[in-house]
C-alpha cells in the first residue's frame, strides 16, 4: 500500500539548533517526495521536492532534504533553526494526480 | 502570479445545512485538485480535474460531495446536508499539467476552515 510515516508528532528545539524531522515512504514505483510547511490556519508551501539526480536537494527558508532509497527515507534538515520555523510540517509522496501525506509534525521553538 | 486563492477562509453553518467553496487555481494551470484535511491529519485527496472533466474521486467524496469545474478555470466544491464529521480544512491545489501527474507540483490556496455546529 502507498503510505508515508512521519514518525514524530511534535518535536521541540531550542532557537539556533539543528533540526531533523524524518520521513518513510511506501510507494511501488519511482518516488517523487514533496515537503511542506503549514502555518496556523494556512495552506500549505512548498519546501522543496525530490524527483531525481543528486539526492541531497536544497530548498527555501535554508532547508534541505536527503533521499535515502535504501532506507525509503526523505528527512528534512535545517542546520539552525530560527523562531519563525515553529509551524506543522508535511512529507508527501506524489501518486498519479494526487499526493499522499504524513499526518505531520508539529514543530515548536523554544527562545 | 497571484497564487490559488479560496473563498471564504471560514464557514459556521448548522448540521444538514448546504454549503459551498470556490477555488481559483493558479492562471496557466489546467489540473485542479481538492483535499480535505481533519485535525492533527495530513491533506487527504478528495478530487481532481484536468481542465473541466473530473478525472478522479476518491472514496471519501460520498454522495453529499460535488465538485465542478464548469469552465476549467475555478471550481466549486459543494456540501449537500451537512454533518458534523464535515467540519475540516478544505484545501485546494493547482498544477501545470505538463507531466504524467506524480512528479507535478501543486501549488496550495489558504484553505476553506468549515464547522458544522
Amino acid at each position: 500500500a502507498q503510505s508515508v510515516t512521519q514518525p514524530d508528532i511534535h518535536i521541540t528545539v531550542s532557537e539556533g539548533a539543528s533540526l531533523e524531522l524524518r520521513c518513510n515512504y511506501s510507494y511501488g514505483a519511482t518516488p517523487y517526495l514533496f515537503w511542506y510547511v503549514q502555518s496556523p490556519g494556512q495552506g500549505l508551501q512548498l519546501l522543496l521536492k525530490y524527483f531525481s539526480g543528486d539526492t541531497l536537494v536544497q530548498g527555501i527558508k535554508g532547508f534541505e532534504a536527503e533521499f535515502k532509497r535504501s532506507q525509503s527515507s526523505f528527512n528534512l534538515r535545517k542546520p539552525s533553526v530560527h523562531w519563525s520555523d515553529a509551524a506543522e510540517y508535511f512529507c508527501a509522496v506524489g501518486a498519479p494526480y494526487k499526493y499522499i501525506f504524513g499526518t505531520g509534525t508539529r514543530l515548536k521553538v523554544l527562545a | 502570479d497571484t497564487g490559488v486563492s479560496q473563498d471564504p477562509r471560514h464557514k459556521i453553518t448548522k448540521r444538514g445545512q448546504n454549503v459551498t467553496f470556490r477555488c481559483d487555481p493558479i492562471s496557466e494551470h489546467n489540473r485542479l485538485y481538492w483535499y480535505r484535511q481533519t485535525l492533527g491529519q495530513g491533506p487527504e485527496f478528495l478530487t481532481y480535474f484536468q481542465n473541466e472533466a473530473q478525472l478522479e474521486k476518491s472514496r471519501l467524496l460520498s454522495d453529499r460531495f460535488s465538485a465542478e469545474r464548469p469552465k476549467g478555470s475555478f471550481s466549486t466544491l459543494e456540501i449537500q446536508r451537512t454533518e458534523q464529521g464535515d467540519s475540516a480544512m478544505y484545501l485546494c491545489a493547482s498544477s501545470s499539467g505538463t507531466s504524467g501527474g506524480e512528479k507535478e507540483t501543486q501549488y496550495f490556496g489558504p484553505g476553506t476552515r468549515l464547522l458544522v455546529l
